[in-house]
């Protein structure tokens, strides 16, 4: 059974940083390019970054670029985002995601950026 | 970036009722398109990619269609499980964008 797991997230103060976490289980994640995708409150959802295979290809999307790093461990078969310098309105639910059209999601785990 | 434009944004709908759902990409996106169901408080599932082609185990009432902008998702009977919220997404080329979302809800 595939799964996705995400932890990490939290109560953070404006210009702090978080550490998501993603571990994978049920296929093998070196074989996907893996993304994480983000809904804030009451919103849509918005698609944050993505990463290749092997970790040589990443995209951001403008509002993260700079501040948001993806990464991976395929040998962990786990996924990251680090969040750095964090804003008020990054606050939302973090979900990892398989592929490019998304055909596996886990459950979300909620950031959020207040003092 | 491609801009995703979803509608209607919502609609009312009685269950056995049939449910078309359209997406417009600003440009081309061959087909690379996906759609998802979401539920309050839950993961969105994906019910079709590239497209047309059903996800695994999604019913055989969800089919979508289209190629370049214009796209649909139609539910052909609607059932009481079937009161969510459906998102498109382009995954052609980045940033990936979604539609703005459909919310189906009881008449």
């Amino acid at each position: 059974e595939v799964q996705l797991v995400e932890s990490g997230g939290g109560l953070v103060q404006p210009g702090g940083s978080l550490r998501l976490s993603c571990a994978v289980s049920g296929f093998t994640s070196s074989r996907y390019w893996m993304s994480w995708v983000r809904q804030a409150p009451g919103k849509g959802l918005a698609w944050v970054a993505t990463i290749k295979q092997d970790g040589s290809e990443k995209y951001y999307v403008d509002s993260v670029k700079g501040r948001f790093t993806i990464s991976r461990d395929n040998a962990k078969n786990s996924l990251y985002l680090q969040m750095n310098s964090l804003r008020v309105e990054d606050t939302a639910v973090y979900y990892c995601t398989r592929e490019g059209s998304g055909d596996y999601w886990g459950q979300g785990t909620l950031v959020t950026v207040s003092s | 970036d491609i801009q995703m434009t979803q509608s209607p944004s919502s609609l009312s709908a009685s269950v056995g009722d049939r449910v078309t759902i359209t997406c417009r990409a600003s440009q081309g996106i061959s087909n690379s398109l996906a759609w998802f169901q979401q539920k309050p408080g839950k993961a969105p599932k994906s019910l079709i990619y590239a497209a047309s082609s059903l996800q695994s185990g999604v019913p055989s009432k969800f089919s979508g269609s289209g190629s370049g902008t214009d796209f649909t998702l139609t539910i052909s009977s609607l059932q009481p499980e079937d009161f969510a919220t459906y998102y498109c997404q382009q995954y052609s080329s980045y940033p990936l964008t979604f539609g703005g979302g459909t919310k189906v809800e009881v008449k």
